[in-house]
């Protein structure tokens, strides 16, 4: 069984601080690893995708990938309160696998 | 611009009726899939496919089917809805090939009476 594990939260952090997002998973053969936002009763939206080991930065976003350890991150600096979501991690290899995702509140 | 576009938005059936989803892009992507959400088991994979007249079984593909017969739709089908199928389905697309950035739709809430 493919499994992708992430806190469900919620995940509190005060305007401007840095939120730190974790998902682990099963599946060593993963090779793309994506992080989705959602808010609510909205659809998915990509924000990062990582392919490879090591950190990868857009804007206050950065993802963090470590193959080895089999475990990615997303770091949001300068957290606002349009920042709250749910964060849904994606890990995809013959087909791709989600976790339930992660409820991030950013409080002004 | 490209988009991805679900039809209806909102559904109501009873159990035992047969009910079909749509699904349209105009990203041009070989790859569409279908996912259904509920709360507590996050986003899991119905049926995808890779190009026309090709289709797979995802995670959970008792009760639907799908069919693929141009590049832009791929139809989702509850052959004879239950209520343990009440859920907000999403299509996504992504470009050819497996690993890609996948696109979601807007979702359809399905409620099975």
């Amino acid at each position: 069984q493919k499994e992708v594990e992430q806190n469900s939260g919620p995940l509190s952090v005060p305007e401007g601080a840095i939120a730190s997002l974790n998902c682990t998973y099963s599946d060593r053969v993963s090779q793309s690893f994506f992080w989705y936002r959602q808010y609510s009763g909205k659809s998915p939206e990509l924000i990062m995708s990582i392919y490879s080991n090591g950190d990868k930065e857009d804007g206050r976003f950065t993802a963090q990938l470590n193959k080895a350890s089999q475990y990615v991150s997303l770091l949001i600096r300068d957290s606002q309160p349009s920042d709250s979501a749910t964060y849904l991690c994606a890990v995809g290899s013959n087909d791709m696998r989600f976790g339930a995702g992660t409820r991030l509140t950013v409080k002004p | 611009d490209a988009e991805i576009t679900q039809s209806p938005r909102h559904k109501i059936t009873e159990t035992g009726r047969q009910v079909t989803l749509a699904c349209h892009q105009t990203w041009n992507h070989n790859n569409m899939f279908w996912y259904r959400q509920d709360l507590g088991h996050g986003l899991r994979l119905i049926h995808y496919s890779y190009g026309v007249q090709d289709t797979n079984k995802g995670e959970v593909s008792d009760g639907y089917s799908v069919s693929r017969s141009n590049t832009e739709d791929l139809p989702l089908t509850l052959e004879s809805a239950a209520s343990s199928q009440t859920s907000v389905y999403f299509c996504a697309s992504s470009e050819a090939g497996q690993g890609y950035e996948q696109y979601f739709g807007p979702g359809t809430r399905l409620t099975v009476t």
